[in-house]
């Protein structure tokens, strides 16, 4: 059974640092690796989707890597900004087309 | 677009009441789920529907029912509920099978005392 964990749950760092946030899966068998961002009483918003024959996806300061070998990826935030201050959730694509998630990361950027 | 809808945004409900959590889609999606978000733990998925008339169980369906009439609306009926439904509810729809990306709801905090 896929499982899925995000280490760790919470990150504080200073403004402007460069950061990357974990995400780890115990099947390689995906279809996908999906991150996306939660504020606070607000739903899910999707930031990068890296498809199982890719290795990253861009998004402006984020970057995306999926390694299936290693059953990990990573999330860089570049030049990281007080708006980026959310709890930022992985979730794979299993081979029944569920997504499973991990915990999240809850990711503090001091001004 | 509103995208994704979800009403009410709080509820709170008494051991055995029943209610409906309501869903509605305006993007044409073929593909809707429910998910809940307990505190510590990922999104666990409640039902899910690949298109009209069609729905299916996810991981964590005991205790709830849904039907999908029409591709925009997708409604979770409690039954009846219990402390352990207590959880904020989130759904969620995208263009496909679930391959693509998913737009979600703003979510319903529920309480069941």
């Amino acid at each position: 059974k896929q499982e899925v964990t995000q280490i760790p749950a919470a990150l504080s760092v200073p403004e402007g640092e460069n950061l990357v946030l974990n995400c780890s899966f115990t099947d390689s068998a995906i279809y996908n690796l999906q991150w996306f961002r939660q504020d606070p009483g607000k739903g899910l918003t999707s930031l990068l989707l890296i498809q199982s024959s890719q290795r990253e996806q861009t998004s402006g300061r984020l970057n995306a890597s999926l390694d299936k070998s290693s059953g990990r990826s990573t999330l860089y935030i570049a030049a990281s900004q007080p708006g980026d201050s959310a709890t930022y959730l992985c979730a794979a694509m299993d081979s029944n087309y569920q997504l499973i998630w991990g915990a999240g990361t809850k990711l503090i950027i001091k001004p | 677009n509103a995208g994704v809808t979800q009403t009410p945004k709080f509820q709170v409900l008494k051991t055995g009441q029943s209610m409906t959590l309501q869903c509605a889609q305006d993007m044409n999606h073929e593909y809707m789920s429910w998910y809940r978000q307990d505190p510590g733990m990922g999104l666990r998925l409640i039902h899910y529907s690949v298109g009209a008339g069609i729905t299916d169980q996810g991981e964590v369906p005991n205790g709830y029912n849904v039907s999908r009439s029409t591709t925009e609306d997708f409604p979770l009926r409690l039954l009846s509920a219990a402390p352990s439904q207590t959880s904020v509810y989130f759904c969620a729809s995208s263009p496909g099978t679930g391959l693509s990306e998913q737009y979600f709801g703003p979510g319903t905090r529920l309480t069941v005392t």
